[in-house]
């Protein structure tokens, strides 16, 4: 299994405004995948980050809105950008060993 | 769309009886994973079958995979308060060398003591 990390566990942020939220795995891996996950709502995936590359993202997601970093192998970092009430959501970040994949604990986000 | 959709979305039983949740699918897949979600936190994952096998327990857990009919199964026996949670069902694909998880909506159980 992997141990994930995410800061912050929730916040509060204005309209206009971004969040950085940041995640730690406590072991080595090459892809991880950000998600997001609308109140009432299943996950829906927004991007995967490979190391050393850009992150591929999916379809109604773009780089501008949510840009991503993976400066390392255990560390990622997801920007929710010029944030409105519908970004309101909890994010997820995943990693993938051996087939299995697990989750952080999530940020809730509140858009005022 | 490789999308699952889960049924019941919501399913409320007594403490000590079995919750069965259903899973179906559109395409194919690599292999099949269900995960639980307690009160909109982190998922924790609970089971991965692949889609060569067609069926595996885990502790009370049992999850059976059909993929003949493009449907999964989640049976947790001897229901517990504890079980009270959200379960989603996740189709694995292979596209340009990544597994990409695909969720379902979700059942949503509750065990009354």
């Amino acid at each position: 299994s992997a141990v994930i990390s995410q800061k912050p566990s929730r916040d509060i942020c204005q309209r206009g405004t971004s969040l950085t939220i940041q995640c730690q795995v406590d072991s080595q891996v090459t892809m991880m995948f950000w998600y997001r996950q609308q109140p009432g709502q299943s996950l829906t995936l927004i991007a995967t980050a490979n190391q050393g590359s850009e992150a591929t993202y999916e379809s109604g997601f773009v780089i501008d809105k949510f840009p991503i970093s993976r400066p390392n192998l255990t560390f990622s970092t997801l920007t929710v950008s010029n944030m409105s009430p519908e970004d309101s959501s909890i994010y997820l970040c995943s990693v993938i060993n051996t087939f299995e994949q697990y989750f952080g604990p999530g940020t809730r986000l509140t858009v005022t | 769309s490789q999308q699952g959709e889960e049924d019941p979305q919501a399913l409320s039983i007594q403490e000590g009886e079995n919750a069965t949740m259903n899973c179906s699918y559109k395409t194919s897949i690599n292999n099949l994973q269900w995960y639980r979600q307690n009160s909109g936190r982190g998922l924790v994952h609970l089971i991965l079958i692949r889609s060569n096998e067609r069926e595996k327990h885990s502790g009370r857990l049992r999850v059976t995979l059909d993929t003949s009919k493009k449907s999964s199964s989640l049976l947790i026996t001897a229901s517990r308060a504890a079980d009270t949670a959200s379960y989603f069902c996740a189709t694995a694909g292979v596209l340009q060398g990544a597994q990409k998880l695909v969720f379902g909506q979700g059942t949503r159980l509750t065990i009354n003591p």
